[in-house]
């Protein structure tokens, strides 16, 4: 799995945009971008992936930069409930099956 | 919407007993793992099956053992509980088909387990 480096944490007002950057710029040509997130006391939940094309769901918005190395999770009007740890890991697809959270980014939404 | 159910949150067991955790999908998913989670360490990998009756071992299996008797259902077994088995035990399932789909786990809640 190519390494990533996330900043340890960040803090958004309710209801702004939070936009959490994930470093990854050993990624390789066939490695995916997953991104987990973690509420406390809770088990990880995924939130969306992409290969090199900009991805959205209805949790979030994956952009990708056009050389790959870095990408940037987009919660459009964070709540106080996504107040969590989030992960970004990026892997090939069928690398095998335990996933590596690392530190992530803890976000903190303030009221 | 895929749910992941773990039979408790909170269990409190004495040294050398033997414990049982639950674990049930409801998507029909062929995948299946335990991790447990702790403190500066990260999720580790127990076990894996995928297949019923199918297991593999994970990066931590040592003092534990699985059991998958039907698809749904995945139990991860302390055969003789110590101390150094308190944990945040975390249970996850996926589906095959797409190859990536393998790092899609979807994951319950956790049972945090204390072993006095």
């Amino acid at each position: 799995d190519a390494k990533t480096t996330q900043p340890t944490s960040m803090d958004c007002a309710e209801g702004r945009a939070a936009n959490l950057p994930c470093n990854h710029s050993t990624i390789s040509g066939n490695e995916y971008v997953y991104w987990y997130r973690q509420i406390h006391s809770q088990g990880p939940q995924y939130i969306i992936h992409g290969l090199k094309n900009n991805e959205t769901n209805e949790m979030a918005s994956l952009i990708i930069t056009e050389d790959r190395k870095s990408s940037t999770l987009i919660l459009p009007h964070a709540t106080l409930r996504d107040t969590a740890v989030y992960y970004c890991i990026v892997r090939v697809a069928n690398s095998g099956y335990a996933l590596n959270f690392g530190k992530g980014t803890s976000l903190l939404v303030t009221p | 919407d895929v749910k992941v159910t773990q039979s408790s949150r909170y269990l409190v067991k004495r040294t050398g007993e033997k414990v049982f955790l639950e674990c049930v999908q409801d998507m029909d998913h062929e995948n299946m793992f335990w991790y447990r989670q702790d403190p500066g360490l990260g999720l580790r990998l127990i076990y894996f099956s995928y297949d019923v009756k199918m297991k593999e071992k994970g990066d931590i299996p040592e003092g534990y053992s699985v059991s998958r008797e039907k698809k749904e259902r995945f139990s991860l077994i302390l055969e003789s509980a110590s101390t150094n088995q308190t944990s945040m035990y975390l249970c996850a399932s996926s589906p095959v088909g797409l190859a990536l789909a393998k790092n899609i786990q979807y994951f319950g809640a956790g049972t945090r387990l204390s072993v006095l």
